[in-house]
């Protein structure tokens, strides 16, 4: 069983269109994440919830909503895409406690915007 | 504020070759350590960590040492596989609900039969 699923895992579209990618984690973890991966493999950290609520909104344009349902789900939302955009998004998700916050991954989106 | 610097890749070894992929980090209070590994068209896994200073994290024959005198959790294997091929990244993260986790950019390694 994947502990943190999302969908699609390849997405192929046009610009100035609008695209949802969906996570879903089964850990029963407090806190989710998205992160976009680039070119090179840098991780850039885009949005934290921590049980529905956003606690962290890196500067991300505002093309992109993330939306937190309850706290096994984020969905990121990005409208009018853009060719810059096209990168792997990763969701994930931890819980607070000690022993550090291991971070556990989804498999990945790779969205290419042409 | 908090960041995490690796060496760049990539890193060419050959089959049982030793690894070493330096770390270093800057970080308030006393974050856990992280080292991360990426496999072609995968996300990332935990490989190993560490929670406090002089703790060793180690998994899959590979092992770091969380030294707080020289900042650093350097990532070690003795003898390397071609299996090994991957993106390897360190991070730091602490608990803390606004806390970021902070990883460095990733160190490529390949390794040839």
């Amino acid at each position: 069983d994947t502990a943190v699923s999302q969908t699609p895992k390849y997405l192929v579209t046009q610009m100035g269109n609008d695209k949802s990618i969906k996570c879903e984690q089964n850990l029963g973890h407090d806190t989710m994440y998205w992160y976009k991966q680039d070119s090179k493999k840098f991780l850039k950290i885009m949005f934290s919830y921590n049980n529905k609520e956003l606690i962290i909104n890196e500067t991300v344009p505002n093309r992109f909503s993330p939306k937190s349902p309850d706290k096994a789900h984020l969905n990121l939302h990005i409208n009018s895409l853009e060719l810059g955009d096209s990168a792997v998004y990763f969701c994930a998700s931890s819980q607070e406690g000690r022993g550090g916050n291991t971070i556990y991954f989804g498999e990945g989106s790779w969205l290419t915007v042409v | 504020g908090n960041s995490v610097t690796q060496m760049e890749g990539p890193v060419t070894l050959s089959e049982e070759a030793f690894l070493t992929i330096n770390c270093t980090y800057t970080a308030t209070g006393y974050p856990s350590l992280f080292w991360y590994v990426q496999y072609p068209g995968e996300g990332l896994q935990l490989l190993l960590k560490a929670t406090k200073a002089d703790d060793k994290g180690s998994n899959k024959g590979f092992e770091a040492t969380y030294r707080k005198e020289t900042t650093s959790f350097h990532l070690e294997k003795g003898s390397v596989q071609v299996s090994d091929s991957a993106v390897y990244f360190c991070a730091l993260s602490r608990s803390g609900g606004s806390y970021i986790p902070t990883f460095g950019r990733g160190t490529s390694l390949i390794v040839h039969p």
